[in-house]
């Protein structure tokens, strides 16, 4: 069963305008990660942040998780052409195991 | 380097038919993952194992089978019970117990059933 679920399905945006893309989850989490998956390739982790966080950033990356609302958000800044991706988040039940849970993903496209 | 390496990248299947994908990584982690992505999806898990001689069923074990007879090769079966098989294969790895289990994913294979 799919955990996360992101928002919107797909984005188009100028280059140079920020791109927020919206994850919200069902159970308590470990942690949740952002990926990218180029098409056609497998995917790439961008960013972890821990239940006990709530804000996090990485170069034009920056995350914010809410657990109280089960949600995170993936803020990229200043986005790029190559910055067309898919982006999924991942969650880390706590209910014990080693599954990593994944949802449909946010398609973006960077006009140049 | 290190990483995951997946093979075949394309493999076409006539029904009826097994095929086995292959993966192996150098990375020596633990676990290691099968993901199953249909088009416009997200990764829906098919088996993971945590250790040697040990592995689990996912969300969408059906018609799939593992082994994992070395740490570093995990390859999965689609077998011919699987009704739909064409999809984007994707094997992935992490620490597990031991780490924040980041997953280290492949590049991929890409099975089409004619």
């Amino acid at each position: 069963s799919q955990q996360g679920e992101e928002d919107p399905q797909a984005l188009s945006i100028q280059e140079g305008e920020n791109a927020t893309m919206n994850c919200s989850y069902k159970t308590s989490i470990n942690n949740l990660q952002w990926y990218r998956q180029n098409s056609g390739r497998g995917l790439v982790h961008l960013i972890l942040i821990r239940s006990n966080e709530r804000e996090k950033h990485s170069g034009r990356l920056r995350v914010t998780l809410d657990t109280s609302k089960k949600s995170s958000s993936l803020l990229i800044t200043a986005s790029r052409a190559a910055d067309t991706a898919s982006y999924f988040c991942a969650t880390a039940p706590n209910t014990g195991g080693f599954k990593t849970i994944f949802g449909a993903g946010t398609r973006l496209f960077v006009k140049a | 380097d290190g990483g995951i390496t997946q093979s075949p990248k394309y493999l076409f299947r006539k029904e009826g038919q097994n095929v086995t994908l292959s993966c192996e990584q150098n990375l020596n982690h633990d676990a290691m993952y099968w993901y199953r992505q249909d088009p416009g999806q997200g990764l829906r898990l098919i088996y993971y194992s945590q250790i040697v001689n040990d592995f689990q069923k996912g969300d969408i074990a059906e018609g799939y089978s593992v082994s994992r007879e070395k740490k570093e090769s995990f390859p999965l079966t689609v077998t011919s019970a699987q009704k739909n098989p064409t999809a984007f294969y994707l094997c992935a790895s992490n620490l597990g117990s031991s780490g924040a289990n980041v997953l280290t994913f492949g590049a991929g294979s890409r099975l089409t059933v004619l």
